[in-house]
This record gives structure tokens, sequence and C-alpha cells, in this order.
């Protein structure tokens, strides 16, 4: 079975640009959530989205956003874009369902996102 | 919130055994995760432990939880320098699976 897949993984922009990440979650998975990693916050929470709805948020300001397709791939939107939000941005899948717990996250290799 | 807490960095010899070692806060964390991480990666799922159970054994890998104290511990015995790498320490509530994790120990096997 493939795993996550995030493209690009990649990303140089500059000052005030927006950016849009994509990601791919594993088949049959309906649960995607996207994190933040920096050397100096680690790793945040951003948002997690399942069947097309924003079902839990994380403490980030409004120029985050995201949304899930009915395929359940995603996609992160960054407008603005500030020096701060260059890192690794981290997608996750899971299968979403009741079994909390056991429902484990699979994580992509990320997209390296650098702003200038 | 939760809090998870982990040391930063731990450096062992090859073959020996990597103790890496994790507090947290929220005693309703119910889901107990560790992930590794190599350089230019995504995390990778490891293990994880229920709060019910005590340990976890999956090959070389050893997961014991005190649950009264909130702190998890990560066992690998016979480390080899393959096993460099970042590793998190994650928790979850039984209200949301989100986990919070910790800000990972390097660990560094020389030979």
């Amino acid at each position: 079975k493939a795993g996550v897949t995030q493209t690009p993984r990649y990303l140089i922009k500059t000052r005030g640009q927006q950016v849009t990440l994509s990601c791919s979650p594993i088949s049959g998975h309906r649960s995607v959530s996207w994190y933040q990693q920096t050397p100096g916050q680690g790793l945040q929470f951003l948002f997690e989205y399942f069947s097309e709805t924003q079902r839990n948020k994380g403490n980030f300001p409004g120029r985050f956003s995201g949304r899930q397709f009915s395929n359940s791939r995603s996609e992160m939107n960054v407008s603005t874009l500030e020096l701060g939000d260059s890192a690794l941005y981290l997608c996750a899948s899971s299968r979403g369902g009741p079994e909390v717990g056991t429902d484990t996250q699979y994580f992509g290799p990320g997209t390296r996102l650098t702003v200038l | 919130g939760e809090d998870v807490e982990q040391s930063l960095f731990l450096s062992v010899r090859e073959g020996d055994s990597s103790v890496i070692n994790c507090t947290y806060t929220d005693s309703s964390s119910t889901y107990l995760y560790w992930y590794k991480q190599e350089p230019g990666a995504g995390l990778q799922l490891l293990t994880y432990i229920f709060s019910n159970m005590d340990m976890k054994q999956d090959q070389r890998l050893t997961v014991l939880l005190n649950k009264k104290d909130k702190h998890l511990s990560l066992r690998i015995a016979d480390t080899q320098t393959g096993d460099s790498a970042i590793y998190f320490c994650a928790a979850a509530s039984g209200g949301s699976y989100i986990p919070t994790f910790g800000r990972g120990t390097s660990l560094i096997v020389h030979p």
C-alpha cells in the first residue's frame, strides 16, 4: 500500500506571497492532519480534516487554512508569508474512524518551505 | 492542555541499550506513541501503548509506562548506528486522538 505523499518536497517563496501544499493520504484513510515542524517550536498541530470538514484546529493564525476533497486529498494554504513560516510541513493520515487511539497517524515526508 | 517533555540528546555506544524517557502532564492521556524521524524524512511510527498497559515489547523495542508518574520510556536493545535519529514521544487523550508531541530526543550511536 502506498504511503502518504506530499508535494512539492521543497519550496522557496518570498515574504508576502502565498503557498499551497498538497497531501495525498494512504488509500482508505479519511482523516488528514497537518503539522508544522521548526527547530524552535518543535512539532505543532495545525488542523485536521475528516470527510471534507475541519474537525480539529490548532492555535495558528487565519493565514493558515486548509481543505479536503472528496477523494480525501488535502491542501494547506498559507497566505501573506512571513519569515517565521519557514518550516517543514508534515501531513499525516489515519482512518479517522471511531477506534480512537488505535487510529494511528502515518506521516508523509514533508514539504520544506523556505521564506526569503 | 497536554505537555510532553523529553531530554534533547542521548549518546550511546553501538551494541548497548538505549533508554529514551518521556513525561506527560495530562492524566487522561490514554494513548502514547513513539515515532522516529531520520534526517530529511517524515515521522515513522515505531510503537504505541494504551494506558491500561504497563509494558509492550516489539522485537528490539520495549515500552514501559508508569501511569502514576506519567512517565513513558522506550528501550532499544542492541542499538545500531542505523538507530541514530530523533525519537518523538506523543500523547493523546480519549477525547481527541490528535497527539501532542514532545520536542524529540536526538539519539547518537557511536562505534
